[in-house]
Protein backbone atom coordinates (compact mmCIF):
# COMPACT_ATOMS: atom_id res chain seq x y z
CA UNK A 1 0.00 0.00 0.00
CA UNK A 2 1.51 2.82 -1.53
CA UNK A 3 -0.17 5.57 1.16
CA UNK A 4 0.43 7.52 4.16
CA UNK A 5 -2.48 8.50 5.89
CA UNK A 6 -2.30 11.78 8.48
CA UNK A 7 -4.25 13.19 11.14
CA UNK A 8 -5.72 15.66 12.29
CA UNK A 9 -6.94 17.79 9.05
CA UNK A 10 -6.52 20.62 10.91
CA UNK A 11 -5.11 22.05 14.18
CA UNK A 12 -5.73 24.72 16.40
CA UNK A 13 -2.95 25.14 19.25
CA UNK A 14 -2.57 28.04 21.65
CA UNK A 15 0.75 30.48 21.59
CA UNK A 16 3.28 28.06 23.82
CA UNK A 17 1.94 24.66 23.65
CA UNK A 18 2.81 21.24 21.79
CA UNK A 19 1.72 20.84 18.35
CA UNK A 20 1.25 16.81 17.36
CA UNK A 21 0.58 15.53 14.22
CA UNK A 22 0.81 12.46 13.26
CA UNK A 23 1.26 9.90 10.06
CA UNK A 24 0.63 6.21 9.87
CA UNK A 25 1.91 3.65 6.70
CA UNK A 26 1.39 0.07 5.65
CA UNK A 27 4.08 -0.54 3.25
CA UNK A 28 6.96 -1.63 5.23
CA UNK A 29 9.48 -1.16 2.19
CA UNK A 30 9.54 2.80 3.24
CA UNK A 31 12.77 3.61 4.59
CA UNK A 32 12.56 7.61 4.67
CA UNK A 33 10.30 9.70 6.39
CA UNK A 34 10.69 13.61 5.99
CA UNK A 35 8.13 16.22 6.83
CA UNK A 36 7.43 19.32 5.14
CA UNK A 37 6.31 22.70 6.45
CA UNK A 38 4.63 25.04 3.65
CA UNK A 39 3.39 28.02 3.81
CA UNK A 40 0.74 29.67 1.74
CA UNK A 41 1.67 30.49 -1.94
CA UNK A 42 5.09 28.48 -1.75
CA UNK A 43 6.43 25.11 -2.53
CA UNK A 44 6.79 22.66 0.48
CA UNK A 45 10.32 23.11 2.21
CA UNK A 46 12.01 20.14 4.00
CA UNK A 47 11.74 20.79 7.96
CA UNK A 48 13.41 17.19 9.43
CA UNK A 49 13.84 13.67 8.20
CA UNK A 50 14.74 10.03 10.10
CA UNK A 51 15.26 6.86 9.33
CA UNK A 52 13.66 3.65 10.84
CA UNK A 53 16.80 2.79 12.79
CA UNK A 54 16.39 5.74 14.82
CA UNK A 55 13.68 6.01 17.17
CA UNK A 56 13.72 10.17 17.77
CA UNK A 57 15.33 13.20 15.82
CA UNK A 58 15.55 15.99 17.34
CA UNK A 59 15.67 19.58 15.76
CA UNK A 60 15.65 22.67 17.23
CA UNK A 61 11.66 22.70 18.85
CA UNK A 62 11.24 20.24 15.88
CA UNK A 63 10.82 16.35 16.59
CA UNK A 64 10.22 13.09 14.52
CA UNK A 65 9.20 10.29 16.70
CA UNK A 66 9.06 6.96 14.95
CA UNK A 67 7.51 3.54 15.77
CA UNK A 68 8.66 1.29 13.34
CA UNK A 69 6.52 -1.77 15.23
CA UNK A 70 3.54 0.19 14.74
CA UNK A 71 4.33 1.71 11.48
CA UNK A 72 3.54 5.67 12.82
CA UNK A 73 5.59 8.74 13.49
CA UNK A 74 5.04 12.07 14.44
CA UNK A 75 5.82 15.67 13.86
CA UNK A 76 6.12 17.37 17.65
CA UNK A 77 6.31 21.06 17.53
CA UNK A 78 7.31 22.22 21.16
CA UNK A 79 6.54 25.92 22.34
CA UNK A 80 4.71 26.40 19.50
CA UNK A 81 4.41 30.03 17.34
CA UNK A 82 2.17 32.13 15.73
CA UNK A 83 5.31 32.03 12.62
CA UNK A 84 4.37 27.84 12.50
CA UNK A 85 1.04 28.18 11.31
CA UNK A 86 1.28 26.49 8.13
CA UNK A 87 0.36 23.10 6.65
CA UNK A 88 2.73 19.71 7.32
CA UNK A 89 2.72 17.08 5.37
CA UNK A 90 4.60 14.30 5.86
CA UNK A 91 6.21 11.84 3.59
CA UNK A 92 7.56 8.35 3.17
CA UNK A 93 9.69 7.12 0.21
CA UNK A 94 10.92 3.59 -0.79
CA UNK A 95 14.19 2.36 -0.97
CA UNK A 96 15.69 2.03 -4.15
CA UNK A 97 13.26 4.79 -5.75
CA UNK A 98 13.33 7.84 -6.33
CA UNK A 99 10.26 9.33 -5.50
CA UNK A 100 8.02 10.74 -2.01
CA UNK A 101 5.07 9.75 -1.25
CA UNK A 102 2.87 12.75 0.31
CA UNK A 103 0.12 12.12 3.69
CA UNK A 104 -3.19 14.65 3.20
CA UNK A 105 -1.42 17.85 5.16
CA UNK A 106 -2.50 18.91 8.03
CA UNK A 107 -3.46 22.72 8.91
CA UNK A 108 -1.64 24.25 12.16
CA UNK A 109 -3.26 27.49 13.30
CA UNK A 110 -1.49 28.68 16.25
CA UNK A 111 -3.17 31.02 18.22
CA UNK A 112 -1.60 34.02 20.28
CA UNK B 1 20.61 30.08 -0.64
CA UNK B 2 19.97 28.62 -3.66
CA UNK B 3 16.38 28.16 -4.95
CA UNK B 4 14.41 26.21 -7.43
CA UNK B 5 12.56 29.20 -9.87
CA UNK B 6 9.60 28.48 -11.70
CA UNK B 7 7.85 30.07 -14.26
CA UNK B 8 5.26 31.28 -15.14
CA UNK B 9 3.91 31.77 -11.15
CA UNK B 10 0.31 31.31 -13.26
CA UNK B 11 -1.01 30.12 -16.57
CA UNK B 12 -4.77 30.05 -17.82
CA UNK B 13 -4.92 28.05 -20.56
CA UNK B 14 -7.86 26.68 -22.59
CA UNK B 15 -8.69 23.22 -22.73
CA UNK B 16 -7.13 21.07 -24.98
CA UNK B 17 -4.31 23.52 -25.31
CA UNK B 18 -0.88 22.99 -24.84
CA UNK B 19 1.20 24.05 -21.91
CA UNK B 20 5.24 24.28 -21.05
CA UNK B 21 5.58 24.72 -17.63
CA UNK B 22 9.02 25.89 -16.52
CA UNK B 23 11.86 25.27 -13.91
CA UNK B 24 15.63 26.14 -13.26
CA UNK B 25 16.96 23.61 -10.72
CA UNK B 26 19.64 24.06 -8.41
CA UNK B 27 22.64 23.94 -9.90
CA UNK B 28 24.88 20.92 -8.69
CA UNK B 29 21.58 18.69 -8.08
CA UNK B 30 21.36 15.59 -10.29
CA UNK B 31 17.65 14.40 -9.23
CA UNK B 32 14.63 16.59 -11.09
CA UNK B 33 10.97 15.76 -10.20
CA UNK B 34 7.93 17.51 -11.42
CA UNK B 35 4.90 17.07 -8.27
CA UNK B 36 1.19 18.62 -8.11
CA UNK B 37 -0.76 19.43 -5.75
CA UNK B 38 -4.87 20.08 -6.42
CA UNK B 39 -6.28 22.57 -4.38
CA UNK B 40 -6.68 21.81 -0.81
CA UNK B 41 -5.07 17.83 -1.61
CA UNK B 42 -1.91 16.52 -0.85
CA UNK B 43 0.72 16.61 -2.78
CA UNK B 44 1.40 13.80 -5.70
CA UNK B 45 4.60 12.52 -7.51
CA UNK B 46 4.12 13.06 -11.66
CA UNK B 47 8.18 12.44 -12.81
CA UNK B 48 11.39 11.59 -12.03
CA UNK B 49 14.56 13.04 -14.02
CA UNK B 50 18.49 12.12 -13.79
CA UNK B 51 20.64 11.49 -15.93
CA UNK B 52 18.64 13.04 -19.18
CA UNK B 53 16.16 10.36 -18.46
CA UNK B 54 12.98 9.68 -16.68
CA UNK B 55 13.31 7.43 -14.08
CA UNK B 56 10.13 6.84 -12.54
CA UNK B 57 7.21 8.17 -12.96
CA UNK B 58 3.44 7.77 -12.01
CA UNK B 59 0.02 6.56 -13.35
CA UNK B 60 -0.76 10.23 -13.68
CA UNK B 61 1.75 10.88 -16.19
CA UNK B 62 0.34 9.59 -19.06
CA UNK B 63 0.85 10.04 -22.85
CA UNK B 64 -0.20 13.42 -22.25
CA UNK B 65 2.84 14.42 -20.44
CA UNK B 66 6.84 15.00 -21.29
CA UNK B 67 9.68 16.13 -19.41
CA UNK B 68 12.40 17.60 -21.25
CA UNK B 69 15.74 19.13 -20.06
CA UNK B 70 17.27 21.20 -23.00
CA UNK B 71 19.57 23.28 -22.23
CA UNK B 72 21.67 21.78 -18.90
CA UNK B 73 20.03 24.27 -16.68
CA UNK B 74 16.19 24.22 -17.82
CA UNK B 75 13.77 21.34 -17.06
CA UNK B 76 10.34 21.91 -18.23
CA UNK B 77 7.03 19.84 -18.27
CA UNK B 78 4.77 19.99 -21.20
CA UNK B 79 1.48 19.07 -20.66
CA UNK B 80 0.20 18.12 -24.43
CA UNK B 81 -3.80 18.47 -24.32
CA UNK B 82 -4.86 19.82 -21.02
CA UNK B 83 -7.99 19.08 -18.99
CA UNK B 84 -10.09 20.87 -16.62
CA UNK B 85 -8.81 17.85 -14.19
CA UNK B 86 -5.31 19.04 -15.01
CA UNK B 87 -5.84 22.37 -13.05
CA UNK B 88 -3.56 22.39 -10.09
CA UNK B 89 -0.25 23.82 -8.45
CA UNK B 90 2.54 22.26 -10.43
CA UNK B 91 5.60 22.08 -8.07
CA UNK B 92 9.24 21.39 -9.59
CA UNK B 93 11.73 19.49 -7.10
CA UNK B 94 15.84 18.95 -6.78
CA UNK B 95 18.08 17.28 -4.99
CA UNK B 96 21.59 16.00 -4.96
CA UNK B 97 20.80 12.64 -3.91
CA UNK B 98 18.34 10.53 -4.75
CA UNK B 99 15.19 10.82 -3.06
CA UNK B 100 16.63 13.34 -0.10
CA UNK B 101 16.93 16.78 0.40
CA UNK B 102 14.15 17.96 -1.57
CA UNK B 103 14.07 21.52 -2.71
CA UNK B 104 10.65 22.56 -3.91
CA UNK B 105 10.36 25.56 -6.06
CA UNK B 106 7.22 27.96 -5.19
CA UNK B 107 4.82 26.48 -8.10
CA UNK B 108 2.56 27.17 -10.82
CA UNK B 109 -0.65 27.74 -10.75
CA UNK B 110 -2.12 25.64 -14.10
CA UNK B 111 -5.65 27.06 -14.22
CA UNK B 112 -7.81 25.22 -17.29
CA UNK B 113 -10.75 26.50 -18.70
Amino acid sequence: QQQVKQSPQSLIVQKGGISIINCAYENTAFDYFPWYQQFPGKGPALLIAIRPDVSEKKEGRFTISFNKSAKQFSLHIMDSQPGDSATYFCAAGVQGAQKLVFGQGTRLTINP
Amino acid sequence: EPEVTQTPSHQVTQMGQEVILRCVPISNHLYFYWYRQILGQKVEFLVSFYNNEISEKSEIFDDQFSVERPDGSNFTLKIRSTKLEDSAMYFCASSEARRTGYTFGSGTRLTVV
